[in-house]
């Protein structure tokens, strides 16, 4: 069965501190991977996909970057954090060779920037 | 673009209830919905999907129907419990691996 993890659980950050988060799958082979952020109390909105090892493509600009560098690995980073930055962050997998396919989503990584 | 509409914000019933949860969306093409459940503190879980008209997904004793002349997939259930409480979103996959999401509605139901 495939498991996604995510780490940390949760970070306190400082303004203009870096950010780096992880994701992993186990369980299934080249799947497609996602970064989703969720501020509190509101929706899902999602920031990169990505169907292969090193490519990455943005959905909207929040001044972070996304990276994978292993087929089952996919990395959030930022230089520098915001504010705005603080939030939930998700990272889902669905199965490759659809953009309609389900996305299932890991337990996710509480983000608070102070 | 896309969108999806979810017109009730939160929602208030007593266990044995019928609950229905309203979702619009719009779309070009022929897009795939899906509701998901998400409990505090936890990501959100896939419940079901439907992709193409007259389609009805279901599990966990929800249900919603694919209609594409009402642009719906309104969420429902004949008797809620207790452990229905969450906050559910509606959500809409069309083409370019984007899935947007509805704004959520909580769900709070007393025992």
């Amino acid at each position: 069965a495939q498991t996604i993890h995510q780490w940390p659980v949760a970070e306190i950050k400082a303004v203009g501190s870096p950010l780096s988060l992880g994701c992993t799958i186990k369980g299934k082979s080249s799947p497609n991977l996602y970064w989703y952020w969720q501020a509190t109390g509101g929706t899902l909105q999602q920031l990169f996909y990505s169907i292969t090892v090193g490519q990455v493509e943005s959905v909207v600009q929040l001044n972070l970057s996304a990276s994978r560098p292993k087929d089952d690995q996919f990395i959030l980073s930022t230089e520098k954090l915001l504010l705005s930055h603080s939030g939930f962050y998700l990272c889902a997998w669905s199965l490759a060779g659809s953009n309609q396919d389900t996305q299932y989503f890991g337990p996710g990584t509480r983000l608070l920037v102070l | 673009g896309d969108s999806v509409t979810q017109t009730e914000g939160q929602v208030a019933l007593s266990e044995e209830d019928f609950l229905t949860i309203h979702c619009n969306y719009s779309a070009s093409g022929y897009p795939a919905l899906f509701w998901y459940v998400q409990y505090p503190g936890e990501g959100p879980q896939f419940l079901f999907r439907a992709s193409r008209d007259k389609e009805k997904g279901s599990s966990r004793g929800f249900e919603a129907t694919y209609d594409k002349g009402t642009t719906s997939f309104h969420l429902r259930k004949a008797s809620v419990q207790e452990s229905d409480s969450a906050v559910y979103y509606c959500a809409l996959g069309n083409m370019g691996y984007k899935l947007t999401f509805g704004t959520g509605t909580s769900l709070l139901v007393d025992p």
